[in-house]
């Protein structure tokens, strides 16, 4: 099977500028959670989403969203990005069924966003 | 809510000695948790994970890890660490009430000598 990926891998963006980033998950997996990574936070949660509905929400400004299309893959957008928006965004992927028990979660090799 | 804390920012440890990773996690029920390294500019890779049963567990690599309900423990082990060991090492905790959502501590970059 194939695993996450996650394209572009890099990405150089100006501030006031908006991204999108894109997650395809494992074959099967219909949930895909997105994390934000940095030297100063490490690694934050930012959002789930399960059969195209969110799930879960971190802790992150309305700037930051995401979706779900109906075949699991996964894009997630920031909006008026700022210098603190650089980061790794890694994307992963999980097995999980309707209900709320946890499911073991894959990772892809991330996004590298620069913001000057 | 959940949390993580991993005390040791850096080890450095002699190729062929052994290795110990501390986690301490705060959690009101029975967590899930999760040992995942990282390897530079690379997304991050699953060691072991607990998520009921026996309290030690063995995971891929040669490491095992060991939940201690009474410490809120989930230290990560390895007997003989080889250089390619060098890597960071990330415990994270779920909920399981809260889907997919993990909780990461900060990490222990791990340097492996000669």
């Amino acid at each position: 099977k194939a695993g996450v990926t996650q394209t572009p891998r890099y990405l150089i963006k100006t501030r006031g500028q908006q991204v999108t980033l894109s997650c395809s998950p494992i074959s099967g997996h219909r949930s895909v959670s997105w994390y934000q990574q940095t030297p100063g936070q490490g690694l934050q949660f930012l959002f789930e989403y399960f059969s195209e509905t969110q799930r879960n929400k971190g802790n992150f400004p309305g700037r930051f969203s995401g979706r779900q299309f109906s075949n699991s893959r996964s894009e997630m957008n920031v909006s008026t990005l700022e210098l603190g928006d650089s980061a790794l965004y890694l994307c992963a992927s999980s097995s999980s069924k309707e209900g709320r028990s946890y499911n073991e979660q894959f990772f892809g090799p991330g996004t590298r966003l620069t913001v000057l | 809510a959940q949390s993580v804390t991993q005390p040791d920012i850096h080890i450095t440890v002699s190729e062929g000695a052994s290795l110990e990773l501390r986690c301490n996690y705060s959690y009101g029920a029975t967590p899930y948790l999760f040992w995942y390294v990282q390897s530079p500019g690379q997304g991050l890779q699953l060691l072991l994970k607990y998520f009921s049963g026996d309290t030690l567990v063995q995971g891929i690599k040669g490491f095992e890890a060991e939940f201690k309900r009474s410490q809120s423990s989930f230290n990560l082990r390895k007997p003989s660490v080889h250089w390619s060991d060098a890597a960071e090492y990330f415990c994270a905790v779920g909920a399981g009430n809260a889907g997919n959502m993990l909780t990461f501590g900060g990490g222990t970059r791990l340097m492996v000598k000669p």
